[in-house]
């Protein structure tokens, strides 16, 4: 079936190194691909996106990677700060018949630790 | 332009109780969906809706329903609840169903059934 998953489920970073948080996905049928940071009691926050014809997108202090080769998804942060200190998780649109709908098949998540 | 809202933030049901839980989209989003989230199994699909209308059903038992109102305000319901009802329910929206439309996520509905 249908599934994202991540390679690694805690990463403990210093304060101004570069992180980088890891994503595999199954379904070559997808299109769409979002990274998403979730603090504790809050709701994910989108953070980037990609769609399956990039295989590069940056954002402010982040880039995403795609390789539609071996279905594998990365989100670099650089210069990484305590506040980005959460559980990120990536997630890939895969509605059925190949049309998008809202439909997101998450990761685990990854619990990422700033140490000042 | 406010956020995805979903209401009420907290509550505690009793099993065999039902709850409804409301989520009011970003202005001029059409599309919502809703997700569970619990510790062990982690962020599951629930249910799509979009012009009023379900266009996508996650595995998910009979008890729990949605609907979508003509101002895309919508609902989920949990009838029977049972203990393993608990979770973090969020609410996400966008703008309509094609792919790249970013999803935006409210803070969610902490259910606690006892």
């Amino acid at each position: 079936g249908e599934s994202v998953g991540l390679h690694l489920p805690t990463l403990s970073v210093q304060e101004g190194d570069n992180s980088i948080i890891n994503c595999a996905y199954s379904n070559s049928a997808s299109d769409y691909f979002i990274w998403y940071k979730q603090e504790s009691g809050k709701g994910p926050q989108f953070i980037i996106d990609i769609r399956s014809n990039m295989d590069k997108r940056q954002g402010q202090r982040v880039t995403v990677l795609l390789n539609k080769t071996v279905k594998h998804l990365s989100l670099q942060i650089a210069a990484t700060q305590p506040g980005d200190s959460a559980v990120y998780f990536c997630a890939e649109n895969s509605s059925p018949g190949g049309t998008s709908y809202g439909k997101l098949t998450f990761g685990q998540g990854t619990i990422l630790t700033v140490h000042p | 332009k406010a956020g995805v809202t979903q209401t009420p933030r907290y509550l505690i049901k009793t099993r065999g109780q039902q709850v409804t839980l409301s989520c009011s989209p970003i202005s001029g989003h059409r599309s919502v969906s809703w997700y569970q989230q619990t510790p062990g199994q982690g962020l599951q699909f629930l249910f799509e809706y979009f012009s009023e209308t379900q266009r996508n059903k996650g595995n998910f038992p009979g008890r729990f329903s949605g609907r979508q109102f003509s101002n895309s305000r919508s609902e989920m319901n949990v009838s029977t609840l049972e203990l393993g009802d608990s979770a973090l329910y969020l609410c996400a929206s966008s703008q309509g169903p094609d792919s790249g439309n970013t999803i935006y996520f409210g803070e969610g509905s902490w259910l606690t059934v006892v």
